[in-house]
């Protein structure tokens, strides 16, 4: 079936540090990613919805400056916190779509962000 | 506007016994798409079942099965004789489009008990 890894699993670095997490998708093509993010005992929220070759696309409340996304392939896509803070602090995860756009989306593993 | 409903936040069983788990969701669409996910302690998500709006019949695959009920708008999912191993967040969530994020539920938290 289809892949979807995503990486590294577990960060924890130091306020001010940048941080990037890969997604990238092992056995299709994928022309949109999305990417969550799920604070503990919360639900997943979706932050932006990545498409291949384009700008990424905010939801509301989402910092873009902040959170730089990048999908400048077919099979990957990346998510830059700059400047990480401890309310950055978060399980992000990410997931991708097949070409054609059928569901269900593909998830990754999620990557836990810990921000001292 | 697009909503999931997890009414229940915890539930507690013994193993053996049947739980079903609730969702009701809001959409202004005729054609939507519904999906249950399973999150272990790890945190990956575990996709169980995707279900469109067309689709009403009821769905079975081994101890699960999932009650989809346009009517009232729920989309159930039922565990019979639970495990310890189906301790989890169960989430529903409610695609508009085909290529649309997911809008989730906020989960309902599932402890079977030996």
């Amino acid at each position: 079936g289809a892949v979807v890894s995503q990486h590294p699993s577990w960060v924890i670095c130091k306020s001010g540090t940048s941080v990037k997490i890969e997604c990238r998708s092992l056995d299709f093509q994928a022309t949109t990613m999305f990417w969550y993010r799920q604070f503990p005992k919360q639900s997943l929220m979706l932050m932006a919805t990545s498409n291949e070759g384009s700008k990424a696309t905010y939801e509301q409340g989402v910092e873009k400056d902040k959170f730089l996304i990048n999908h400048a392939s077919l099979t990957l896509s990346t998510l830059t916190v700059t400047s990480a803070h401890p309310e950055d602090s978060s399980f992000y995860i990410c997931s991708a779509l097949e070409e054609g756009g059928n569901q269900p989306q593909h998830f990754g593993d999620g990557t836990r962000l810990s921000i001292l | 506007a697009q909503k999931v409903t997890q009414a229940q936040t915890e539930i507690s069983v013994v193993e053996k016994e049947d739980v079903t788990l609730d969702c009701v969701y809001e959409t202004r669409d005729t054609t939507y798409y519904l999906f249950w996910y399973k999150q272990p302690p790890s945190g990956e998500l575990v996709f169980l079942i995707r279900r469109n709006s067309f689709d009403e019949q009821n769905e079975i695959s081994g101890r699960y099965s999932w009650n989809f009920q346009k009517s009232t708008s729920s989309f159930n999912f039922t565990i019979t004789a639970s495990q310890v191993v189906d301790s989890a967040v169960y989430f529903c969530a409610l695609s508009e489009f085909p290529g649309t994020a997911l809008i989730f539920g906020k989960g309902t938290t599932l402890s079977v008990s030996s």
